[in-house]
């Protein structure tokens, strides 16, 4: 059981470049988050997506887009990377209940020069 | 909007010790609150989840406890070892959403030492 799965580990990026942050789950859970992690900020909620066919905007959701491809994958998308996207991004998932507990995958730490 | 604050940010005790991790929200309208470790280049792993009506939760070595109405959380481990050295999180699930739109503290970093 992989459960929380985030494709690359590792980006480099140029100012202006584009890239999509991949994630799936294999818990069939109904609930998906994306949230990114800075020093000093703590971990911050970009989009999540309470169900499939659903996405709405976190705390920080300016220079990002989402789609939710089916109920086991949740894409993050850069479209112009900015310096200030540089972080750690996270996706997490959980059962729509709120009372479930949330499983985060391993991070993407993403540089943008 | 709900602030989560975690003191001290950072801890180090020699191994056997029993210590406390502190969290505090300031809106107390909240659904669950959970504990996370997150190790060095890691993901986040929940460890506890306390819901709103509950006043503590254990797993192993592990005790967490909620007071609500003060608004304070604290993430009791016992018996400390090395293998215990991580950052713990708390978070929030406010209350009205069942999305699960967790406020995080900024952690704690605990180092046991040998």
């Amino acid at each position: 059981n992989a459960g929380v799965t985030q494709t690359p580990k590792f980006q480099v990026l140029k100012t202006g470049q584009s890239m999509t942050l991949q994630c799936a789950q294999d818990m069939n859970h109904n609930s998906m988050y994306w949230y990114r992690q800075d020093p000093g900020m703590g971990l911050r909620l970009i989009y999540y997506s309470a169900s499939e066919g659903t996405t709405d905007k976190g705390e920080v959701p300016n220079g990002y887009n989402v789609s939710r491809l089916n109920k086991r994958e949740f894409s993050l998308r850069l479209e112009s990377a900015a310096p200030s996207q540089t972080s750690v991004y996270f996706c997490a998932s959980r059962n729509r209940a709120a009372n479930e507990k949330l499983f985060f995958g391993s991070g993407t730490q993403l540089s943008v020069l | 909007k709900q602030e989560v604050t975690q003191i001290p940010a950072a801890l180090s005790v020699p191994e056997g010790e029993n210590l406390v991790l502190n969290c505090s929200f300031t809106d107390s309208a909240i659904y669950n609150l959970q504990w996370f470790r997150q190790d060095p280049g890691k993901g986040l792993t929940s460890l506890l989840l306390i819901q709103s009506s509950q006043r503590e939760q254990t797993s192993g070595r592990l005790n967490a406890s909620l007071d609500k109405s003060s608004g304070r959380s604290t993430l009791y481990i016992a018996a400390s070892q090395p293998g215990d050295s991580a950052t713990y999180l708390c978070a929030v699930t406010p209350g009205g959403t069942s999305y699960g739109k967790l406020t995080f503290g900024q952690g704690t970093i605990l180092t046991v030492h040998p």
